[in-house]
């Protein structure tokens, strides 16, 4: 069974840009959720979809948002990229949202801004 | 806001010795993961604990979730330097769907 797949691993941009990432996430499940990793502030969670709505949504600006499609991959969007936007950015795939339920993480897509 | 406060943040260790870290909360958790993550990759699932007081063990890895599901313990056995890695908790809440709260992480070094 194929793991979680993010692209692209590894993205360099300028300030003002804005970025897609993608997740594919592991063939069944229909839950991807959004953290961002940085050395200060360990991971942080950006939101949640489900069945293609998103479920929850943590404290980030509105310049960062999400999808999810019919097929359960997801893409996450930043626009007018900042400095401080630079992260590890990954997504984690789950089959649902019923307590106990296991998280599995792609390797993630390492973004700098520049 | 940190909900969950690992101990300690950096360990450095001999090949051989035991260790313990800790993830502590004031909140109460419905369910509570441990992973393991290498530099520039995904967090790898090491194990899942749901219940109060439960203890699993995973070859030489030994978990347990607290009696009042707020805290959590992971315990290495003769340490290996495949040990190596930065240790994460994660709290699942109830009504939170996907949503999990990280831990501050835990670095550890094992040395050959």
């Amino acid at each position: 069974k194929a793991g979680v797949t993010q692209t692209p691993r590894y993205l360099i941009k300028t300030r003002g840009q804005q970025v897609t990432l993608s997740c594919s996430p592991i063939s069944g499940h229909r839950s991807v959720s959004w953290y961002q990793q940085t050395p200060g502030q360990g991971l942080q969670f950006l939101f949640e979809y489900f069945s293609e709505t998103q479920r929850n949504k943590g404290n980030f600006p509105g310049r960062f948002s999400g999808r999810q499609f019919s097929n359960s991959r997801s893409e996450m969007n930043v626009s007018t990229l900042e400095l401080g936007d630079s992260a590890l950015y990954l997504c984690a795939s789950s089959n649902d949202g019923r307590e106990g339920t296991e998280a599995f993480f792609g390797q993630g897509t390492r973004l700098t801004v520049v | 806001t940190q909900l969950l406060e690992q101990s300690p943040q950096f360990l450095s260790i001999q090949e051989g010795e035991n260790l313990t870290v800790y993830c502590n909360s004031s909140s109460v958790f419905s369910s509570l993961q441990w992973y393991r993550q290498e530099p520039g990759e995904g967090p790898v699932l090491l194990v899942t604990v749901v219940t109060g007081g439960e203890v699993k063990k995973l070859k030489r890895l030994t978990f347990q979730f607290g009696d009042a599901r707020k805290d959590s313990s992971l315990h290495i056995t003769a340490a290996q330097p495949g040990d190596t890695g930065l240790y994460l908790c994660a709290g699942g809440g109830p009504h939170t769907g996907n949503q999990f709260y990280f831990g501050t992480g835990t670095s550890l070094t094992v040395i050959p």
